[in-house]
Formats: structure tokens, C-alpha cells, sequence
């Protein structure tokens, strides 16, 4: 029962352009959500959150877009840049629910 | 500021035997969470402690254990190991009064079952 999907593995973009990954949730109770970046060896580094009262969250270079009809998120990284080539996971919770239930992962990879 | 910090970072275990994995939450935060990652694989929820209790587990059997500390750090222990525990686990830390929505995340423990 995957409640998170992410259904792209992997994604390249060219350096400079805008990075689009996205996510799909199944559990209608899921009242936040949250994007990690992953290095080879290390944990999950947090990016960025959103609330379901909103619809967007931007934090720099980074975008979250929330559109709770489609259950369906993405997050957008503008410009894209080397430094961002990683694993990107999208994670929900619900509230009261402490416990985050993550997608599979879209490996990124920016080319220059 | 610390972050979260783990030990060991890599563990190879055989069969059968028991490990014990630790885990010292980020300055400030009071909760921590288990997470297991098998290759390819997003983290699952294994189990979270608050004031010394686990306050919520996932589907993982009676095998994986856990403590807190009074001093907020944790353990996580797995007996009877098999096969398929090999994996990262991954600790992240929180903190309740923020209602713990964003968790912070350690670099994990490599755990290898031969």
C-alpha cells in the first residue's frame, strides 16, 4: 500500500534550467507535506514544507505546489544547478501522526 | 550546533545475532524517530519516542525495540537478525512543541546481515 508515489526514478535537466519533481498521495488525511535531498552516505537533508492550507511555499531556488483536488505535488528548483544532483524524496504526515511516510525517490542528475 | 548523530556508521552482523544502534537528537529537539531504508527504497517508519515512551510504531515486528534517555538520545535494537534487516537505518529527531512536522535526519547506519 504505497501511500506516496513518486513514479520518475530518475530526471535530468540541463544546468540552469527548472527542475520539476513530482509526487502523488493517495491518503486524503495527509495535512503536510515535505521534500528531503539525498547525498550518497548521508541522511535526508529537509528542503522545504507545505502546510495543506496553502497551495504554494517557496523558499529561493526552491517551490512547492500543493493541489490537495489532485492529490498531487511537485517541487520546483530554479535554476537548476550541479550542486543539486541527488535523490529527492517527498514525505507526508498527518496530523497527530508523527511518523512521515515517504515516496521511492527521483534521482536527479543536472547536466552542464 | 550539532545536528543528529549516529553510531556506528557501518555494522556487519551475522545471522541470528542481536545489534544495538544509537542515535543523540539535534540540540533542542526532544523525539526521535527510527526509519529504515532498503536499497532503492524511500524510509519506513519503524518507531518514535517521546519522554521515554514509544508514542507510535510502524509495521515492524516485536524484533525492533527501542529507549529513549532521559538526555533525549536512543537506541534502537534488533534481535534474531536476518537477512533482510540489512539496510540503512536512519534516526531524525524533532521537536513537539513545534508539533514535530519536520523531522531532521542523521547520516544513518549502514547495517549488512551475512
Amino acid at each position: 500500500d504505497q501511500q506516496v508515489k513518486q513514479n520518475s526514478p530518475s530526471l535530468s535537466v540541463q544546468e540552469g534550467r527548472i527542475s520539476i519533481l513530482n509526487c502523488d498521495y493517495t491518503n486524503s488525511m495527509f495535512d503536510y507535506f515535505l521534500w528531503y535531498k539525498k547525498y550518497p552516505a548521508e541522511g535526508p537533508t529537509f528542503l522545504i514544507s507545505i502546510s495543506s492550507i496553502k497551495d504554494k511555499n517557496e523558499d529561493g531556488r526552491f517551490t512547492v505546489f500543493l493541489n490537495k483536488s489532485a492529490k498531487h505535488l511537485s517541487l520546483h528548483i530554479v535554476p537548476s544547478q550541479p550542486g543539486d544532483s541527488a535523490v529527492y524524496f517527498c514525505a507526508a504526515s498527518v496530523e497527530g501522526a508523527q511518523k512521515l511516510v515517504f515516496g521511492q525517490g527521483t534521482r536527479l542528475t543536472i547536466n552542464p | 550546533d550539532a545536528g543528529v548523530t549516529q553510531s556506528p556508521t557501518h555494522l556487519i552482523k551475522t545471522r541470528g545475532q542481536q545489534v544495538t544502534l544509537r542515535c543523540s537528537p539535534k540540540s533542542g529537539h526532544d523525539t526521535v524517530s527510527w526509519y529504515q531504508q532498503a536499497l532503492g527504497q524511500g524510509p519506513q517508519f519503524i518507531f518514535q519516542y517521546y519522554e521515554e515512551e514509544e508514542r507510535q510504531r510502524g509495521n515492524f515486528p516485536d524484533r525492533f525495540s527501542g529507549h529513549q534517555f532521559p538526555n533525549y538520545s536512543s537506541e534502537l535494537n534488533v534481535n534474531a537478525l536476518l537477512l533482510g534487516d540489512s539496510a540503512l537505518y536512519l534516526c531524525a529527531s524533532s521537536f513537539i512543541g513545534l508539533r514535530g512536522r519536520e523531522q531532521y535526519f542523521g547520516p544513518g547506519t549502514r547495517l549488512t546481515v551475512t
